[in-house]
């Protein structure tokens, strides 16, 4: 079955900073991959997505990026804010699943003022 | 915004009781997802649920588990017997149902189990 790979498992970064987190994949049939936020006492809440058939997506301070060849894909947020502070994760969908989805381990975010 | 409830957030029980965890999707969706996050560490698919069937399940999701839904709104998802090893905060999640539709979670319920 599909694994997923995410590093760091912890990032801190200074207010204003870009932070880059990292995921790999291990099935190539995976076509679907998810970013999820998750803020304390709630659960994840999707921030951006792509498909295997876009290399990059944006959507304002986040976008996030894909290389099949390599099977990683990474998410990228630039400017950062004390409230982008949450564990990040990544996930991988392979076919035919609806969503059926496997998570990285998470990454938590810091970001000091 | 319409959401995902969980209730409750937190329920302790001790080894071999059954426990029910229930689950509010939003309204109009159709598929229905619980998944399951042991502490420190990765968030892991149990099961889904589509048309009143189980449409897949992962191997965790063994015979001590069921779901179901009783009713147009509630989906449950219930441990028969618990272990220590249950232990762990349970997501609910719902998607509309088009192809790659985002899944929509609910807070959670934290499962302790002594």
């Amino acid at each position: 079955g599909e694994n997923v790979e995410q590093h760091p498992s912890t990032l801190s970064v200074q207010e204003g900073d870009s932070a880059v987190i990292k995921c790999t994949y291990s099935d190539s049939a995976s076509n679907y991959f998810p970013w999820y936020k998750q803020e304390l006492g709630k659960g994840p809440q999707l921030i951006i997505d792509i498909r295997s058939n876009v290399g990059e997506k944006k959507d304002q301070r986040i976008a996030v990026t894909l290389n099949k060849t390599a099977k990683h894909f990474s998410l990228h947020i630039t400017e950062t804010q004390p409230e982008d502070s949450a564990v990040y994760f990544c996930a991988a969908s392979p076919p035919p699943g609806y969503s059926t989805l496997t998570f990285g381990k998470g990454t938590m975010l810091l970001v000091s003022p | 915004e319409p959401e995902v409830t969980q209730t409750p957030s937190h329920q302790v029980t001790q080894m071999g009781q059954e426990v029910i965890l229930r689950c509010v999707p939003i309204s109009n969706h159709l598929y229905f997802y619980w998944y399951r996050q042991i502490l420190g560490q990765k968030v892991e698919f149990l099961v889904s649920f589509y048309n009143n069937e189980i449409s897949e399940k992962s191997e965790i999701f063994d015979d001590q588990f069921s779901v179901e839904r009783p009713d147009g709104s509630n989906f449950t998802l219930k441990i028969r017997s618990t272990k220590l090893e249950d232990s762990a905060m349970y997501f609910c999640a719902s998607s509309d149902g088009r192809m790659r539709s985002p899944l929509h979670f609910g807070n959670g319920t934290r499962l302790t189990v002594t």
